[in-house]
This record gives C-alpha cells, structure tokens and sequence, in this order.
C-alpha cells in the first residue's frame, strides 16, 4: 500500500515570489508520482509527472518538481507565483502493478497580491 | 476540458434515498476510476473498472455499487444515503492503467438533507 503526507495544508505566498509545496510518500514498491491541481469548483487537472528518468520534471503553468528516491519526496516549485496559480494542489502516488492514485490532503495556495 | 463527462453537476436528495451518477469517460479510454472527496477524508479511491470489468475497490461502502456498460461508460449507484454521503465524487479515465495520464472530470456534487 502507498500513503502520501503533504505537509502544509495552507501555503500563503505573495505574488511574484517563489514557492514550494511538500510532498513526501511511503510505498513497498517502486512508484509514479503526479501532482493535481484543484482550481475552485473544477476538477482536478494534471500538472505534471514522474514516471522515470530525469529526476527534475517540468509541468505546466511554470511549475517543476524533483524527486528525490533517498527521501521519499516529490516537491512541487514555482520561481514566481502568480494570482492565477490560487488552487489547492494534490500530491499523488501510483504504486507499481496498481492503477488507482493515493492522494495527499491537500495544499490550499494563496497568493496574495 | 478533460474530455470526462459527469451527470449531473449538483445533486440534493434525502436521507435514505438513492441516487445515480453517470460518467462518460474520454473516447478512448479502457479504465475509469470513481473517487469520493469530503472534508474530512481528502480524495478516496473508490472503485475501479477496466472494459467491463471491476479490477479494484477501495473505501467503497456497502451501499454504494458501480459498474461499467458496455460502451464504456459507468455508472456509479449510492443508496440508503447518509448525511455523511455529502461529497464531490469524481469520475475519472484513463487509456488503460499504470503510468497513464488519469483524467479527471469535473465532479458531481452531492448533497443529502
């Protein structure tokens, strides 16, 4: 079984600064790792993923995240933040030979202008 | 738009009642997943079927049942509903499983009164 832990529920960050959002994760077996985006009253929508490879992933709206298999990590950056990026962020983990996501509580970020 | 179509969009019903979510997933797409998010439980996995047929449960009740049609889209059944069945349930697909892109709809809320 996998289990996800992000570790802030809210982010508060002004505009234009950077940002990271933390995710740490525990599974038995080797794992793929997503990060979600929830935009209020949306669905979710993919930001990015790490299926193998470059540890260093690059997503959409400006956002990368690294993982890191010593630490069990999967933090999510941005350089700058912007108005748009308000959302609650989704951490998720997929363990090998399974087909459903293992989702952290939540990041609520609040850029504040 | 994730190409994931969810019926209907709010839902308000009485305890004990039963009610029917539909879910048509992206043209292509073998699997879809259900998933429940509350306030207190974060996002939970709930079922999930591969063309036809059910591959994996999660925190899925009794009262609850699913399924998938043979054109591919699912439905997902609650019945006896509780107060506590208030919740956001998203559907989503993917091509087939592991490592694929999961796609989420928008979701439909449920309220019981």
């Amino acid at each position: 079984a996998q289990s996800v832990t992000q570790l802030d529920s809210q982010v508060p960050v002004f505009e234009e600064a950077p940002v990271e959002l933390r995710c740490n994760y525990s599974s038995s077996v080797s794992v793929y790792l997503f990060w979600y985006v929830q935009y209020p009253n949306q669905g979710l929508q993919l930001l990015l993923k790490y299926l193998s490879g470059s540890t260093l992933v690059k997503g959409i709206n400006g956002f990368e995240a690294e993982f890191n298999k010593s630490q069990t990590s999967f933090h999510l950056r941005k350089p700058s933040v912007h108005i748009s990026d308000t959302a609650e962020y989704f951490c998720a983990v997929q363990g090998a030979g399974s087909y459903q996501l293992t989702f952290g509580k939540g990041t609520k970020l609040s850029v504040i202008p | 738009d994730s190409g994931v179509t969810q019926t209907p969009k709010h839902l308000i019903t009485a305890t004990g009642q039963r009610v029917t979510l539909r879910c048509s997933p992206r043209s292509g797409d073998l699997s879809v997943y259900w998933y429940q998010q509350s306030l207190d439980q974060g996002l939970q996995f709930l079922i999930h079927y591969y063309n036809g047929e059910e591959r994996a449960k999660g925190n899925i009740l009794e009262r609850f049942s699913a399924q998938q049609f043979p054109d591919l889209h699912s439905e997902l059944n609650l019945s006896s509903l509780e107060l506590g069945d208030s919740a956001l349930y998203f559907c989503a697909s993917s091509v087939s499983g592991a490592a694929n892109t999961i796609y989420f709809g928008e979701g439909s809320w449920l309220t019981v009164v």
